[in-house]
């Protein structure tokens, strides 16, 4: 079975200064991983993926994540928040027949 | 990139009355959609997988026959909530498979039942 475990409900930050989204994850094989950001009142946008190709991914907005199969992890970092970063970020890991399984969602606040 | 629309973006309804909710793939065709299902400050939590042309697959736990899953085409998934109630209130969003581990997201669409 495949889930995601993201470690922070909540993580603020202030603008200009490094963001840290935690996300572990368990699954019975290599798996693929992705990272969507979702405004208020907007949908699910993709920031970044991975499939088994390199282990550090960049994504959109300047989001990058590494891929750690010894710590079973795939935090998501940014090395300058903005207050546009303000959003809920969730960890999403695919499963049998293509199904997503989605964390539980950090919310990300930039205080300016 | 691909793009899912939904329809409609928000809808109220009486408990005790039906409503469909309409996903389609504007660009590209899609054998397989999903839908999911988002309480408030909560995260999304997958309903079933529609199948063109085949009986959806529900996850456990989801009522089948509550939630009516129909993909006649291609492009096209509808959800209808039957008998809705208030605890039905949520917001819906479904997705649209394009590829292995690729999936495109509707906008949702926000059900209110009172």
């Amino acid at each position: 079975a495949q889930s995601v475990t993201q470690l922070d409900s909540h993580v603020s930050v202030s603008e200009g200064t490094p963001v840290l989204l935690r996300c572990n994850y368990s699954s019975s094989y290599s798996p693929s991983l992705f990272w969507y950001v979702q405004h208020p009142n907007k949908g699910l946008q993709l920031l970044l993926k991975y499939t088994s190709a390199a282990t550090l991914v960049k994504g959109i907005n300047g989001f990058e994540a590494e891929f750690k199969k010894s710590e079973t992890s795939f935090h998501l970092t940014k090395p300058s928040a903005h207050m546009s970063d303000a959003a809920e970020y969730f960890c999403v890991v695919s499963g049998d027949f293509n199904k997503f399984y989605f964390g539980s969602g950090t919310k990300l606040n930039v205080k300016p | 990139g691909a793009v899912v629309s939904q329809h409609p973006s928000w809808v109220i309804c009486k408990s005790g009355t039906s409503v469909k909710i309409e996903c389609r793939s504007l660009d590209f065709q899609a054998t397989t959609m999903f839908w999911y299902r988002q309480f408030p400050k909560q995260s999304l939590m997958l309903m079933a997988t529609s199948n063109e042309g085949s009986k959806a697959t529900y996850e456990q736990g989801v009522e089948k026959d509550k939630f009516l899953i129909n993909h006649a085409s291609l492009t096209l998934s509808t959800l209808t909530v039957t008998s809705a109630h208030p605890e039905d209130s949520s917001f819906y969003i479904c997705s649209a498979r394009a590829g292995v581990h690729e999936q495109y997201f509707g906008p949702g669409t926000r059900l209110t039942v009172t």
